[in-house]
């Protein structure tokens, strides 16, 4: 069936470096790829999205990218910051169908 | 204020005894969906419903029944709950299915 795919499950990074975090999707009637950012305890929030007839998307610190021929995407956050650690989440929507998450990434900010 | 919102926040319950963990949201949304959070498996979704009276089932179905009867309240029911149950349960909702999900605060749900 559909699936989301989500790496690295555990990211470490020094305050101030980059964070990558990619994902890949089976389902190619896919067009809707948002970001979720899950704080210890809390709810699930949006963070950033993109759709299928865009290639990239910034937001400040935050920028996701992408690949609909490889069918992947990916969120950037740069200038990384302690409040930056938190469970972050990839998702794949097509309007008509389930919307799926990925399995999640926990980023760690050292200070 | 907008929002979503689930009852009860914490439940421990015994096997097979039912239970109905309720969802309401004030946003007019089309879409609603249940999640189960459980360490290293994500989000799952469990049903999902695109309109009131359409549902249909996510990845792990088994065991939940839904019902959409009114826009607004998307409850979730667990007949004969099972300890493979115990997990966190987040409802969501959004305008349509394609467009930012809006959660509520989750249920942390224990079957012994």
């Amino acid at each position: 069936g559909e699936n989301v795919e989500q790496h690295p499950s555990t990211l470490s990074v020094q305050e101030g470096d980059s964070a990558v975090i990619k994902c890949t999707y089976s389902d190619s009637a896919s067009n809707y790829f948002p970001w979720y950012k899950q704080e210890l305890g809390k709810r699930p929030q949006l963070i950033i999205d993109i759709r299928s007839n865009v290639g990239e998307k910034k937001d400040q610190r935050i920028a996701v990218t992408l690949n609909k021929t490889a069918k992947h995407f990916s969120l950037h956050i740069t200038e990384t910051q302690p409040e930056d650690s938190a469970v972050y989440f990839c998702a794949a929507a097509s309007g008509t169908y389930k919307y799926i998450f990925g399995t999640g990434t926990r980023l760690k900010v050292l200070a | 204020e907008a929002q979503v919102t689930q009852n009860p926040r914490y439940l421990i319950t015994v096997t097979g005894k039912k239970l109905t963990v309720t969802c309401s949201q004030n946003m007019n949304h089309e879409y609603m969906s249940w999640y189960r959070q459980d360490p290293g498996l994500g989000l799952r979704q469990i049903y999902y419903s695109m309109n009131v009276e359409v549902t249909d089932k996510g990845d792990v179905p088994e065991g939940y029944k839904v019902s959409r009867k009114e826009k607004r309240n998307f409850p979730l029911i667990l007949e004969s709950p099972s300890p493979n149950q115990t997990s966190l349960y987040f409802c969501a909702s959004s305008f349509l299915g394609d467009t930012e999900a809006f959660f509520g605060q989750g249920t942390r749900l224990t079957v012994v």
